[in-house]
């Protein structure tokens, strides 16, 4: 059963700290996303890549915030200096093109973070 | 700009009765719609599309463009029905798909025994 893998599960930063996220999609998916979880505001995409370039980072703050795939099987989500408004689950999402699966996104498990 | 709306953050019910959560969505294109759902302690997960017209685990879904909505129902619902529930909508790239989803906010769904 393929499977979107993040790391870490959980990190518990203080803030100011630089805190990095990743990300391995599924085999074979070209697009990935990054969505950040909250309770007042639900999911909200903070970037997307396509075949490995960026298509949409408006959702991310740029100050702060950085996204990147280097290669296919990894893509990062970088925060740097943290902020304790950045509290929350991180998920990262990948879909693939083409027949019954596409636009369907298949989600890791998410990061959970704490910013102190 | 695209929205999708899910007025309840909060839906709690008693187990067999029907429940409904309800999705808006402001969109001038043509819109595909999705249900997702997340289970305590699981990964988020697709419960069904508009386009696929079936009903998993006894919801169903039905894209009424008059209203722009795409409300979530299941007629008689169960304790393990308890969940988040996610609505989210797709855009029409001119054809390309990219498979950029939008989502609602979010419904806490609850089922009491």
């Amino acid at each position: 059963d393929a499977r979107v893998t993040q790391t870490p599960r959980h990190k518990v930063t203080e803030m100011g700290q630089e805190v990095t996220m990743r990300c391995q999609p599924i085999l074979g998916h070209n697009t990935v996303f990054w969505y950040r979880q909250t309770m007042m505001q639900g999911l909200e995409l903070l970037a997307y890549f396509r075949n490995r370039a960026p298509l949409d980072d408006s959702g991310m703050p740029k100050d702060r915030f950085s996204a990147e795939m280097p290669d296919a099987t990894l893509a990062t989500l970088k925060i740097q200096p943290s902020e304790p408004r950045d509290s929350a689950v991180y998920f990262c999402a990948s879909s693939g093109t083409g027949g019954s699966g596409a636009n369907v996104l298949t989600f890791g498990a998410g990061s959970r973070l704490t910013v102190l | 700009a695209q929205r999708v709306t899910q007025p309840e953050k909060l839906l709690s019910v008693f187990k067999g009765a029907p429940v409904e959560l309800k999705c808006n969505y402001s969109y001038s294109g043509s819109p595909e719609l999705f249900w997702y759902v997340q289970y305590s302690r699981q990964r988020l997960q697709l419960l069904l599309r508009h386009i696929s017209r079936e009903s998993i685990k006894g919801f169903t879904a039905d894209l009424n463009k008059g209203e722009t909505s795409f409300h979530l129902k299941k007629p008689f619902a169960q304790e393990e029905d308890s969940a988040m529930y996610y609505c989210a909508l797709k855009l029409d790239a001119g054809g390309t798909s990219y498979g950029k989803l939008t989502f609602g906010q979010g419904t806490i769904l609850t089922v009491h025994p």
